[in-house]
């Protein structure tokens, strides 16, 4: 079966530019976060969806990011304007509806550089 | 808010040579402990889940434990494959926090 998938895996942009994440969940997995990892703070939670629907954001640094989940295959993780700060590996994971589990399958990551 | 603390940073290893990684944590009601592995260029790959004081989880040269205030990755007899960053989390049914890692390296 595969995992999570995630795309781009690689991404150069220049400041201003306007990035697009995108990830599909494992089939059947309810839940799906976005977490972003850097050196200096190490794997942050952006936000994360249950059933296609929006719960937490309080992690999504500004207004600049946005995410969407329109159907249970598919959500994209918006950047617009990029900056350099941005610079980061950006992950989506996914986990079924269970409640008991912190057991998130993890996608390979998409290495955002912003220059 | 829950934190989480990882020691040590790094840490270097003959292969053979058993040791232990440090998780501490802060939580205002645990509701679980979870431990990933995360390989270079790769996602964080789960491990373990530990919910009570006293709870124990293996599996291969990796055991896990839980006191009230930290948990410990023993590792037992590594090989060279064990090499990777180890990652700690806490947290409850929707979010985790996780700790900053922490670098194994195993010499052949």
């Amino acid at each position: 079966d595969a995992g999570v998938i995630q795309s781009p895996r690689h991404e150069v942009t220049e400041m201003g530019q306007e990035v697009t994440l995108r990830c599909k969940p494992i089939s059947g997995h309810n839940s799906l976060f976005w977490y972003r990892q850097t050196m200096m703070r190490g794997l942050e939670l952006l936000i994360y969806f249950n059933n296609n629907v929006p719960i937490d954001d309080s992690g999504m640094p500004e207004d600049r990011f946005s995410a969407k989940m329109p159907n249970a295959s598919f959500s994209t993780l918006k950047i617009q304007p990029s900056e350099p700060r941005d610079s980061a590996v950006y992950f989506c994971a996914s986990r079924t509806g269970q409640l008991t589990t912190g057991e998130l399958f993890f996608g390979e990551g998409s290495r955002l550089t912003v220059l | 808010e829950d934190q989480v603390t990882q020691s040590p940073e790094a840490l270097r290893l003959q292969e053979g040579e058993s040791s232990s990684l440090n998780c501490s944590y802060t939580v205002s009601g645990l509701r679980g402990l979870f431990w990933y592995r995360q390989d270079p260029g790769k996602g964080p790959e789960f491990l373990f889940t530990l919910y009570s004081a006293g709870e124990e989880k293996e599996k291969e040269r990796l055991k896990a434990t839980l006191t009230k205030k930290e948990s410990f990755l023993h590792i037992t007899a590594p090989k060279p494959e064990d090499s990777a960053t180890y990652l700690c989390a806490v947290g409850g049914a929707q979010k985790l926090v996780f700790g900053q890692g922490t670098r194994l390296t195993i010499n052949p």
